[in-house]
């Protein structure tokens, strides 16, 4: 159980374009997802929490106009990444948690390169 | 503030090597404790976990022991095999600052046979 999914799995874009990243929760409900963003060799940055129905907290340094959040559902969060730029080229991992529970159940990630 | 702190790699063991990744957190509240694991080109996938003092979280073979007198999650596996290799991350969640996440800054595995 606690499966999360998302898609895609890889993308390539080119600058100036927008990209959509879906993730979602296939066997729970999920009261709250979360974004993150791990660069090479690097650690899990988170970027922001989403809740159900409401707005998306961004963390400090992250521009909210860009990675737009929505959580339109219980299952379902998207992540899109407007006027990419080749410094947006990064692993995308989002993650979502039961409601009342303290872990995290990670999706498989998505691979942005902007070119 | 909250934070974990890893030891830093990258550790590169023989097959059947014991294996030991530090970790140690600083946490305002009453942390949950972490173990996770990442394969090359994949997400993170929950290794263990303990939710309070003295609890010991296992899985696979590895073992972790909520120390809190230390404030350390060491990571250990007495028989390390090639498919251990992976980058591990350990992390906290605490209850107060609304289940947020802190990751310490990973640890790559490399088991040679």
């Amino acid at each position: 159980g606690a499966v999360v999914s998302q898609h895609p799995s890889r993308v390539i874009c080119k600058s100036g374009t927008s990209v959509k990243i879906e993730c979602r929760s296939l066997d729970f409900q999920a009261t709250t997802m979360f974004w993150y963003r791990q660069f090479p060799k690097q650690s899990l940055m988170l970027m922001a929490t989403s809740n159900e129905g409401s707005k998306a907290t961004y963390e400090q340094g992250v521009e909210k106009d860009k990675f737009l959040i929505n959580h339109a559902s219980l299952t379902l969060s998207t992540l899109t990444v407007t006027s990419a730029h080749p410094e947006d080229s990064s692993f995308y991992i989002c993650s979502a948690r039961l409601a009342g529970g303290a872990s995290q159940y990670f999706g498989p990630g998505t691979r942005l390169t902007v070119l | 503030g909250d934070s974990v702190t890893q030891m830093e790699g990258p550790v590169t063991l023989s097959e059947e090597a014991f294996l030991t990744i530090n970790c140690t957190y600083t946490a305002t509240g009453y942390p949950s404790l972490f173990w996770y694991v990442q394969y090359p080109g994949e997400g993170l996938q929950l290794l263990l976990k303990a939710t309070k003092a003295d609890d010991k979280g296992s899985n696979k073979g590895f073992e972790a022991t909520y120390r809190k007198e230390t404030t350390s999650f060491h990571l250990e596996k007495g028989s390390v095999q090639v498919s251990d290799s992976a980058v591990y991350f350990c992390a906290l969640s605490v209850e107060n600052t609304g289940n947020q996440f802190y990751f310490g800054t990973g640890t790559s595995l490399t088991v040679i046979p």
